[in-house]
């Protein structure tokens, strides 16, 4: 199995551009994690699906952040329009049922 | 709610000497633990689980764990530590009723040749 697929794996980007980051999750997981990963706030839940249907987006920081997952092998995480404190790595994480959950490499934004 | 409490923000050791990390959580039920390990920028690894059975859980690259229901922890251990074990290592737990894993804060550790 490829593990869980992100892209890109490094994005920099000006201020008030739109930033797309997309994950495809491990095969037959139905569960998808974003995360964000700052040196100040360490490791945070931004939202999570369940059989693609979003069910916890409490950590989304604002409304320019949004996510979807239109299918079993996609989901995208959206900024717009993006900000320099948005600079951060960005993971996707799968897993089935309560089994093991896996982290993707992760997507380093940098917004100037 | 459910959360997890990593004590140390760095360990350090010598290389050939034990390592423990320390972690301790609440849940509520019987908990489903794991440990993470995370390397200079990449994503965070599968080290082991602890589910049901044994309280000792052994896992990947010789690290071991044990499970200890009256004192809530779960607590990560190699009996010799290598440089190569330099890392940031996470634990994190969820609840037979949770959907989604807590994590701790993360432990540095720091193994010196």
């Amino acid at each position: 199995d490829a593990g869980v697929i992100q892209s890109p794996r490094h994005e920099v980007t000006e201020m008030g551009q739109e930033v797309t980051l997309r994950c495809k999750p491990i095969s037959g997981h139905d569960y998808l994690f974003w995360y964000r990963q700052t040196m100040m706030r360490g490791l945070e839940l931004l939202i999570y699906f369940n059989n693609n249907v979003p069910i916890d987006d409490s950590g989304m920081p604002e409304d320019r952040f949004s996510a979807k997952m239109p299918n079993a092998s996609f989901s995208t995480l959206k900024i717009q329009p993006s900000e320099p404190r948005d600079s951060a790595v960005y993971f996707c994480a799968s897993r089935a049922s309560t089994d093991t959950q896996y982290f993707g490499p992760g997507t380093r934004l940098t917004v100037l | 709610a459910q959360s997890v409490a990593q004590p140390e923000d760095q360990v350090n050791v010598a290389e050939g000497n034990p390592l423990t990390v320390k972690c301790t959580y609440s849940v509520s039920g019987n908990p489903y633990l794991f440990w993470y390990v995370q390397y200079p920028n990449r994503g965070l690894q599968f080290l082991l689980k602890y589910i049901t059975g044994d309280n000792l859980v052994k896992g990947s690259y010789g690290f071991e764990a044990e499970f200890n229901k009256s004192q809530t922890s779960f607590h990560l251990k190699k009996p010799s530590a290598l440089v190569s074990d330099s890392a940031l290592y996470f634990c994190a737990v969820f609840g037979a009723a949770g959907n989604k894993l807590t994590f701790g804060g993360g432990t540095r550790v720091l193994v010196k040749p």
